[in-house]
């Protein structure tokens, strides 16, 4: 299976400064469609993961574009401009070439220093 | 609009077994792949089944596998994890998810298993 290692595991930030979180794959992402399946989540706690971006840097309807994720192979990013109070929680990223085998990295949560 | 409403959790000792439910509206449910993903208290998220829309395709995480059975009913829009033999490790939040082309955008609220003697 593809593992998927997200850093930092934690992170605390400043209300309105920027952030950013690194997803590695083991294995190329390239699809042989030539699409690569790399999506983010946010997780609150008790709440189900929201989707906020599909194909690496496709943001989902309603999600702010403070929000933005960029790269390709197996070195990924989602960066947030200025984080907001409502941005707090868990950020997943998860691979989805290697269908179905489905896997996501182990999680960076974001804080408020 | 997609909904997902699983049912079905609850507390069972290891060794047991449950049946998971999810009850999927918004959407034409039986042309549709589905997949179970769970989430551990406090860890990461774990996907564990997948089923095509006519239960042709079907597959199993390695940790699952030969303990729970992913099943279908497309006339009644639902969809199933059947559990066996469950182990203290399967405790988790279980979430019923509808695929997307390759990303997995539509999310149940999740039923929570705990497996503990």
């Amino acid at each position: 299976d593809v593992v998927m290692t997200q850093s930092p595991l934690s992170l605390p930030v400043t209300l309105g400064q920027p952030a950013s979180i690194s997803c590695r794959s083991s294995q190329s992402l390239v699809h042989k469609n030539g699409n690569t399946y790399l999506s983010w989540f946010h997780q609150r706690p008790g709440q189900s993961p929201r989707r906020l971006i599909y194909k690496v840097s496709n943001r989902d309807s309603g999600v702010p574009d403070r929000f933005s994720g960029s790269g390709s192979g197996t070195d990924f990013t989602l960066k947030i401009s200025r984080v907001e109070a409502e941005d707090v929680g868990v950020y997943h990223c998860m691979q989805g070439t290697h269908w179905p085998a489905l896997t996501f990295g182990g999680g960076t949560k974001v804080e408020i220093k | 609009q997609v909904q997902l409403v699983e049912s079905g959790g609850g507390l069972v000792k290891p060794g047991g077994s449950l049946t998971l439910s999810c009850a999927a509206s918004g959407f034409t449910f039986s042309d549709q792949y589905m997949t179970w993903i769970r989430q551990a208290p406090g860890k990461g998220l774990e996907w564990i089944s997948f089923i095509s829309g006519s239960s042709g395709d079907i597959y199993h995480a390695d940790s699952v596998k030969g303990r729970f059975t992913i099943s279908r009913d497309n006339s009644k829009n639902s969809l199933y994890l059947q559990m066996n033999n469950l182990r203290v490790e399967d405790t988790a939040m279980y979430f019923c998810v509808r695929p997307v082309d390759s990303s997995v955008p539509y999310w149940g609220q999740g039923t929570l298993v705990t497996v503990s003697s």
